[in-house]
């Protein structure tokens, strides 16, 4: 069974700063698929990143970027230079094999400070 | 890119009603949809995968008769909730497969059902 794990509910960052978001996943396919997605209160899921497990290079996306490290399992989303319209709720999420199923994390939610 | 659009934004209603929720995949075909529930500061919980000309298959947990799911085409799938109870009240949110493997779903902007 596919699981994500995000551990923190909650997360500060002052505007302009950098902030990573932490995701850790489980999962027994060597072929997976892990993304972000943003969530802001009005509640439509915004795409963010996508990473493939065979993918060799971390993924970017303007200033989104997804710190990959396999052997630990990890997906981390590093969002640069925080804007206020970056605070929203943030979820890791993972398909695995050829399933289009997704599993999702339990969500960080970023509140960016002027 | 994909667009996937889902109707009604906001419903509110009485105790008993039947709510139809709508989700359309606007300039691509689905042959799989998904049909979400949040509650308040909650994931996304997976209620069920609706396929193009088949039934829908059903999360543990999930009662198929209270939550009806259909997809007659490519572009339509929807969700009714019967016989509506406040329990029911919640987010309800559609995505669409676009049929490439690992690419990311595509979602509608959801429905927030209020039941009094």
């Amino acid at each position: 069974a596919q699981k994500i794990t995000q551990t923190q509910p909650g997360m500060f960052v002052q505007e302009k700063e950098a902030v990573t978001l932490d995701c850790t996943y489980d999962t027994s396919d060597p072929s997976y698929g892990l993304f972000w997605y943003k969530q802001p209160s009005s509640g439509e899921m915004i795409f963010l990143i996508y990473q493939g497990s065979y993918d060799q290079q971390n993924a970017t996306e303007g200033r989104y970027s997804l710190n990959f490290q396999k052997a630990r399992k990890s997906a981390n989303l590093v969002i640069s230079a925080s804007q206020l319209g970056d605070s929203a709720m943030y979820f890791c999420a993972m398909t695995q094999g050829g399933y289009q199923k997704v599993t999702f994390g339990t969500g960080t939610k970023l509140q960016v400070i002027p | 890119g994909a667009v996937v659009s889902q109707h009604p934004s906001r419903v509110i209603c009485k105790s008993g009603t039947s709510v139809k929720i709508e989700c359309r995949s606007l300039d691509f075909q689905a042959t799989t949809m998904f049909w979400y529930r949040q509650f308040p500061k909650q994931s996304l919980m997976l209620m069920a995968t609706s396929n193009e000309g088949s039934k829908a298959t059903y999360e543990q947990g999930v009662e198929k008769d209270k939550f009806l799911i259909n997809h007659a085409s490519l572009t339509l799938s929807t969700l009714t909730v019967t016989s509506a109870h406040p329990e029911d009240s919640s987010f309800y949110i559609c995505s669409a497969d676009t049929g490439n493997d690992h690419q990311p779903q595509h979602f509608g902007d959801g429905t927030r059902l209020s039941i009094l």
